[in-house]
C-alpha cells in the first residue's frame, strides 16, 4: 500500500534559518506529491505539489523537489520567517481522489 | 477562494454519548468529501469517501455503523460519532473536492476529547 513517512517534530529554527524538512514515500504506480500547511486554527492548504519525477514544486519561497530514485519529496526553504510557524504535511495521490498523508511535522520559528 | 468550514473545532463529551461533526463547503458544490483521522504523532488516516446523495465508502477497519456519515446536499457532509468512547478521541478533518481542477480543500480539524 501506500505510505509516507515524515520527520518527526518539532522543528525549532531561528528566524532567516535555513529549513529542511524531509518526507519519504512509499507507493505503487507513479504518485503526484504534495506538500499542505496548516495553520494555527485554519484548514490544510496545498503549499506546493509534483507530479512527476525531477519536478520542482515552489511556492512562497519553499521548494520541493520529486526524486524518484530516493523516493523523497523534501521540503526546503532558505530563510523562514516567524509567519511560517505552522504543521507541514507530505502527501500523495495515486490516482485515488483521496490523499494519503504524512504525520505531519510542527515547525516554530522565534524571532 | 474555495472554503471548507468545519465545526465545532473542539468537542469534549462523556462516554456513550454521540457527537456530530459538520463539514460544509461555502462557496462551492462538493460531490465528494473525505473524512480523516488523526492520533498523536501518527499519520492522517482517511476514514471514509462521502458522495452526495449515496452512500459513504469507509476504508478498512473503520465501522461504518458506528461513525455514520450524511452527505445530504452538495454543500454539507456530517460524520457522527455514535456511543463514543475514550478510545475514539483523536482529531478529526474532512476535506471537499473541488469544482475546478479536482483541487482538494480542507476544514481546520475538530479536536475530540471522550471522558
Amino acid at each position: 500500500g501506500n505510505s509516507v513517512t515524515q520527520m518527526e517534530g518539532p522543528v525549532t529554527l531561528s528566524e532567516e534559518a535555513f529549513l529542511t524538512i524531509n518526507c519519504t514515500y512509499t507507493a505503487t504506480g507513479y504518485p503526484s506529491l504534495f506538500w499542505y500547511v496548516q495553520y494555527p486554527g485554519e484548514g490544510l492548504q496545498l503549499l506546493l505539489k509534483a507530479t512527476k519525477a525531477d519536478d520542482k514544486g515552489s511556492n512562497k519561497g519553499f521548494e520541493a523537489t520529486y526524486r524518484k530514485e530516493t523516493t523523497s519529496f523534501h521540503l526546503e526553504k532558505g530563510s523562514v520567517q516567524v509567519s511560517d510557524s505552522a504543521v507541514y504535511f507530505c502527501a500523495l495521490n495515486t490516482g485515488r481522489r483521496a490523499l494519503t498523508f504524512g504525520s505531519g511535522t510542527r515547525l516554530q520559528v522565534q524571532p | 477562494g474555495a472554503v471548507v468550514s468545519q465545526h465545532p473545532s473542539r468537542v469534549i463529551c462523556k462516554s456513550g454519548t454521540s457527537v456530530k461533526i459538520e463539514c460544509r463547503s461555502l462557496d462551492f458544490q462538493a460531490t465528494t468529501m473525505f473524512w480523516y483521522r488523526q492520533f498523536p504523532k501518527q499519520s492522517l488516516m482517511l476514514m471514509a469517501t462521502s458522495n452526495e446523495g449515496s452512500k459513504a465508502t469507509y476504508e478498512q477497519g473503520v465501522e461504518k455503523d458506528k461513525f455514520l456519515i450524511n452527505h445530504a446536499s452538495l454543500t454539507l457532509s456530517t460524520l457522527t460519532v455514535t456511543s463514543a468512547h475514550p478510545e475514539d478521541s483523536s482529531f478529526y478533518i474532512c476535506s471537499a473536492l473541488g469544482e475546478d481542477r479536482g483541487r482538494l480543500f480542507f476544514g481546520s480539524g475538530t479536536q475530540l476529547s471522550v471522558l
